[in-house]
């Protein structure tokens, strides 16, 4: 059976500092892998959706970059951190297989809180 | 611990008539409850919440849910279905801030 691990669960850091969030899935080959955000107070936002190794695409512009070293490995980084980037992180994958019959499933989430 | 159930994985309905998605949940607090939709291609999009305010909770596109809390539930209901609603509909229960637990997801089909 495929799960999906993100980690860690709670992080603090101070404004300035850098970030790394990291997802791994096991038991599948290939799936689309995403990092999507929930600010206070809004809905799921996506950040990053990636089909392959290398490959990324951004949907917002903003102070994060994410990096797909490993077909089953997502990492959400940052140099520098902002306020505004606290918030909840969830990754999340798909098997990609029809654009109609994609099934997202979610990792546990992170939330970040930077001070 | 909290869990979110969504009964059905599949709801097929007709164009025009009513929709209905399931969802139960179970949490030692006082949640925070969501359904966010997805389209194809399309990230996820909130459709609704409840926050402990009006049990009634209307959304976007004509959808809307009612917190019950005795029975556990928070039922999406739309009294017209369209074809645009077809797409994944997840429900969401919060505690606090930190902790957010996904239902597995219910597909909508809309037969013309």
């Amino acid at each position: 059976s495929q799960t999906i691990h993100q980690w860690p669960a709670t992080l603090v850091q101070p404004v300035g500092s850098p970030l790394s969030l990291e997802c791994t899935v096991e038991g599948t080959s290939n799936p689309n892998l995403y990092w999507y955000r929930q600010a206070a107070g809004r809905g799921l936002q996506l950040l990053f959706y990636s089909v392959g190794i290398g490959q990324i695409s951004s949907e917002v512009p903003q102070n994060l970059s994410a990096s797909r070293p490993q077909d089953r490995q997502f990492i959400l980084s940052s140099k520098k951190l902002l306020l505004s980037d606290s918030g909840f992180y969830l990754c999340a994958w798909s098997l990609g297989q029809s654009a109609t019959n994609e099934k997202l499933f979610f990792g546990s989430g992170t939330q970040l809180s930077v001070l | 611990a909290q869990s979110v159930t969504q009964l059905d994985s599949h709801v097929s309905v007709s164009e025009g008539t009513p929709v209905l998605l399931r969802c139960n949940y179970s949490s030692s607090y006082s949640p925070s409850l969501f359904w966010y939709v997805q389209h194809p291609n399309k990230g996820l999009q909130l459709l609704l919440k409840y926050t402990s305010a009006a049990t009634l909770v209307k959304g976007i596109n004509g959808f809307e849910a009612e917190f019950k809390k005795s029975e556990t539930s928070f039922h999406l209901t739309k009294p017209s279905a369209h074809m645009s609603d077809a797409a994944e509909y997840f429900c969401v229960v919060r505690e606090g801030y930190q902790k957010v637990t996904f239902g597995t997801g219910t597909k909508l089909q809309v037969i013309p």
